[in-house]
């Protein structure tokens, strides 16, 4: 039973570089979600997949921002013109299920330092 | 809008003693959910609880119980016979139960060390 991964673990990039993020869930799982989370704070909602469909994003999301998950597998984050506000952790997360509980599993995240 | 307050920004405990962590919330919605989550040092957000806002009864899993007072809109995490590994951060979180409301809103967190 593999749970969520990300890839990569670790990124540092230059001030408006781009960046790419990939996560894949639990297999079975139709439900995937992107998270922000900066030093010192909680997790931070981006945005929420149910299949391939993007239902649900945040105000966070700012146009430099895109979310894909093509095939309802894996997803990716891409992050344009990076900016050193963009440094965090960037979690992904995923979860079976309608209503109750849906317990959210995380993965390991993707640390992204912008210099 | 949902939040979440926790207000413990370090709590320091002994080996085997029981803490309790605290957390309020503040919702419309009738239907939510209360989660915790542990967050070690490696980064990974560790499901450990849920309370449904219409249980009777208190969450328990092992060590990890929920004590849910509803009126008073409080979710305490208390841990009993705590060890070194659960030294980590704690995360208290909520989600509407609507159709369509998936996302979890977290508060701020507490950072618990256990001493030997």
């Amino acid at each position: 039973d593999t749970g969520v991964s990300q890839d990569p673990r670790h990124k540092i990039t230059k001030r408006g570089q781009n960046v790419t993020f990939r996560c894949d869930p639990i297999s079975e799982h139709n439900r995937l979600y992107w998270y922000r989370q900066t030093l010192g704070q909680g997790p931070e909602f981006l945005t929420y997949f149910q299949n391939e469909a993007q239902l649900e994003k945040s105000r966070l999301l700012s146009d430099r921002f895109s979310a894909e998950r093509p095939k309802g597998s894996f997803s990716t984050l891409e992050i344009q013109r990076t900016e050193q506000g963009d440094s965090a952790m960037y979690l992904c997360a995923s979860s079976l299920g309608w209503t109750g509980m849906n317990e959210q599993y995380f993965g390991p995240g993707t640390r992204l330092t912008v210099t | 809008a949902q939040k979440i307050t926790q207000t413990q920004p370090g709590m320091f405990v002994q080996e085997k003693e029981a803490v309790t962590l605290d957390c309020t919330y503040d919702t419309s919605d009738q239907s939510y959910g209360l989660f915790w989550y542990k967050q070690p040092s490696s980064g990974e957000m560790i499901f450990l609880i849920y309370q449904g806002s219409y249980d009777e009864q208190n969450a328990t899993e092992g060590r990890y119980s929920l004590n849910f007072q509803k009126a008073r809109k409080s979710a305490n995490l208390v841990i009993s016979a705590s060890q070194l590994g659960d030294s980590a951060m704690y995360f208290c979180a909520m989600r509407s139960i609507i159709q369509g409301a998936q996302k979890l809103v977290f508060g701020q967190g507490t950072r618990l060390t256990i001493n030997p």
